[in-house]
């Protein structure tokens, strides 16, 4: 139990277009969800927090306009990079709690590996 | 010691030794702690949890120790296999707050 997947798992892009990241509960429904990115050799940085039907939280200097967060159902939250560019090459996760089940533990999905040409 | 930029720290260890992994965290008031494992390529997979109110905990091979007087959290895995070697990031909470990560050891288990 407790599976969360990510599509794409790599995605290769050109500067200046969008791409659009997928996370879904596969088990369990998640009121709340994370993204997370990830450089090289660095530790998970976080990002937004994902709330199901409301705005998400984004953390201090992370551009809420470039990182769209829909959290649109209790199984799926997307992150979209809009006008990507090199700089926004990275490893994407993400991950949720687990409603209703007095939980911390958050459970990640696999990752996505963005790449801007 | 603690990881600076682009480097790890990087522990090396023979299959079959013990490995010990150490993490100190920085907010007193994190109540809750928990190790993660993350292979190349892949996202942070659980291991092992701990909450404040405790000292140790075991699981399959792996035991967590938490010393809050001195805001240290070590994980200890018995008998280290190859497959053993990844990425070990202890991360930090309190409440249902967001999870703080630490800057992750790479441990390297050699056949």
């Amino acid at each position: 139990g407790a599976v969360v997947s990510q599509h794409p798992s790599r995605v290769i892009c050109k500067s200046g277009t969008s791409v659009k990241i997928e996370c879904r509960s596969l088990d369990f429904q998640a009121t709340t969800m994370f993204w997370y990115r990830q450089f090289p050799k660095q530790s998970l940085m976080l990002m937004a927090t994902s709330n199901e039907g409301s705005k998400a939280t984004y953390e201090q200097g992370v551009e809420k306009d470039k990182f769209l967060i829909n959290h649109a159902s209790l199984t799926l939250s997307t992150l979209t990079v809009t006008s990507a560019h090199p700089e926004d090459s990275s490893f994407y996760i993400c991950s949720a709690h687990a409603s209703g089940t007095g939980s911390d533990t958050q459970y990640f999905g696999p990752g996505t590996r963005l790449t801007v040409l | 010691g603690e990881s600076v930029g682009l480097h790890l720290p990087t522990l090396s260890v023979q299959e079959g030794d013990n490995s010990i992994i150490n993490c100190a965290y920085s907010n007193s008031a994190s109540d809750y702690f928990i190790w993660y494992k993350q292979e190349s390529g892949k996202g942070p997979q659980f291991i092992i949890d701990i909450r404040s109110n405790m000292d140790k905990r075991q699981g399959q091979r792996v035991t967590v120790l938490l010393n809050k007087t001195v805001k240290h959290l070590s994980l200890q895995i018995a008998a280290t296999q190859p497959g053993d070697s990844a990425v070990y990031f202890c991360a930090e909470t309190s409440g249902y707050s967001t999870l703080t990560f630490g800057k992750g050891t790479m441990l390297l288990v050699s056949p």
